[in-house]
């Protein structure tokens, strides 16, 4: 049972333009979601994080929204750069559940 | 410095043999973890440990025993490997696990191949 869900394996972007990257979920008891950032051969690292109880975290060009009602996140990068060229994963907690539930990632590219 | 940190980076057996993974974090949190992400880019918690004791147990093959001498280490011992447990397996830690919030910090990972 997959409570995450990145339904876009890839996505390719013009540098300068912007990224959008979606996430679905199914438990509508988790009240925290966040983005991790995976380069190859490198562990998951933290991009930014939201409660349930707002609808939109921003921190610089990473902007991440959440729709509670669709049970649906997105994270925008703007502008996007080629640094950004990595596998974003989304994540859930919460609903009685210490632990993390990852999605299964959406490999973005950003082209020069 | 790495934060957190596993050996080895690979590892290449034969099935049935018997293998370790050792991993030490620099931060000093108080909550361990391991994951597996299989060849389908799942990545799924298996164990969590807090201050030296087991709170998050997922169904995992009782071959997988987790041992944590101390606050900062977190070792993964396999029994028995199976072709099945080829996959990457990542080491984390975070302040504490109260809730479900705190940030997790990733080690490079250890990429198991079992032939």
């Amino acid at each position: 049972d997959q409570q995450v869900k990145q339904n876009s394996p890839s996505l390719s972007v013009q540098e300068g333009r912007i990224s959008i990257l979606n996430c679905d979920y199914t438990n509508s008891m988790f009240d925290y979601f966040l983005w991790y950032k995976k380069y190859p051969a490198e562990g998951p690292t933290f991009l930014i994080s939201i409660s349930s109880i707002k609808d939109k975290n921003e921190d610089g060009r990473f902007t991440v929204f959440l729709n509670k009602s669709a049970k649906h996140l997105s994270l925008h990068i703007v502008p996007s750069q080629p640094g950004d060229s990595a596998v974003y994963f989304c994540a859930a907690s919460g609903g009685g559940t210490y632990k993390y539930i990852f999605g299964t990632g959406t490999r973005l590219k950003v082209l020069a | 410095d790495t934060a957190v940190s596993q050996t080895p980076k690979y590892l290449v057996t034969q099935m049935g043999n018997d293998k370790s993974i050792k991993c030490e974090q620099n931060l000093g949190h108080d909550t361990m973890y391991w994951y597996k992400q299989d060849s389908k880019k799942f990545l799924k918690i298996m164990f969590s440990y807090n201050n030296k004791e087991l709170i998050i147990n997922e169904t995992v093959p009782n071959r997988f025993s987790p041992k944590s001498p101390d606050k900062a280490h977190l070792n993964l011992h396999i029994n028995s490997l199976e072709l099945g447990d080829s996959a990457v397996y990542f080491c984390a830690s975070s302040q504490d696990w109260v809730g479900g919030t705190d940030t997790q910090y990733f080690g490079p990972g250890t990429r198991l191949t079992v032939l």
